[in-house]
């Protein structure tokens, strides 16, 4: 199947700093990406949507200005956590929709603590 | 979208064949039904997806009702590592506005 690498998987930064996540679709063309968060033992929170070209729609009581979303090409799309606190320490993840629109094609994950 | 219910938790052993059920009352006409695994700290993994009646591949089977409004995902002889949350979702089979997950099934196969 059609692989989405994320990158980092982990990184630990300190308060009060930004940290970018990237989103890549390997071997496909992604118009549409989608972006989560996870705390432990729950479910895929969908914070945003991002689409090609255009800004992303962001969803209700997600900060647009704290996690900037850029979908710049068509396998690449980044989520930047600005000013991270240590509540933004979480599980964030990345989906990518393939050809067809169909099937979601998910990153490995990456896993942000805020120091 | 259509919103979706499964069971919180289901409990399995070795060698037993587990069936997830997810309701899915207002699933619309160009709605396709799609499960999901995902293992801690990992992104989900696309399991199988269906429109209508059955569909199987090399790891499930997905059983759909005329009425659509329910689907059954159908793990056979489950081992240790399908200890997994499951997820059932329901979304337009082209040009996903959004792509929203309910709470899953936690599914603990024991020895």
């Amino acid at each position: 199947g059609a692989v989405v690498s994320q990158h980092p998987s982990r990184v630990i930064c300190k308060s009060g700093t930004s940290v970018k996540i990237e989103c890549r679709s390997l071997d496909f063309q992604a118009t549409t990406m989608f972006w989560y968060r996870q705390f432990p033992k729950q479910s895929l929170m969908l914070m945003a949507t991002s689409n090609e070209g255009s800004k992303a729609t962001y969803e209700q009581g997600v900060e647009k200005d704290k996690f900037l979303i850029n979908h710049a090409s068509l396998t690449l799309s980044t989520l930047t956590v600005t000013s991270a606190h240590p509540e933004d320490s979480s599980f964030y993840i990345c989906s990518a929709l393939g050809t067809m629109n169909t099937e979601a094609f998910f990153g490995q994950g990456t896993r942000l603590t805020v120091v | 979208l259509a919103k979706t219910t499964q069971p919180i938790s289901m409990d399995s052993y070795e060698g037993q064949e587990v069936n997830i059920t997810c309701s899915h009352n207002n699933i619309a006409t160009n709605d396709y039904i799609t499960w999901y695994q995902q293992f801690p700290s990992q992104g989900p993994r696309f399991i199988i997806q269906g429109y209508k009646t059955k569909v199987t591949n090399e790891v499930a089977s997905l059983f759909i009702p005329a009425d659509r409004k329910s689907s059954t995902l159908s793990l056979p002889r489950v081992s240790l590592s399908d200890t997994a949350v499951y997820y059932c979702l329901v979304a337009p089979n082209s040009g996903y506005s959004t792509l929203t997950f309910g709470k899953g099934t936690m599914l603990l196969v024991s020895p």
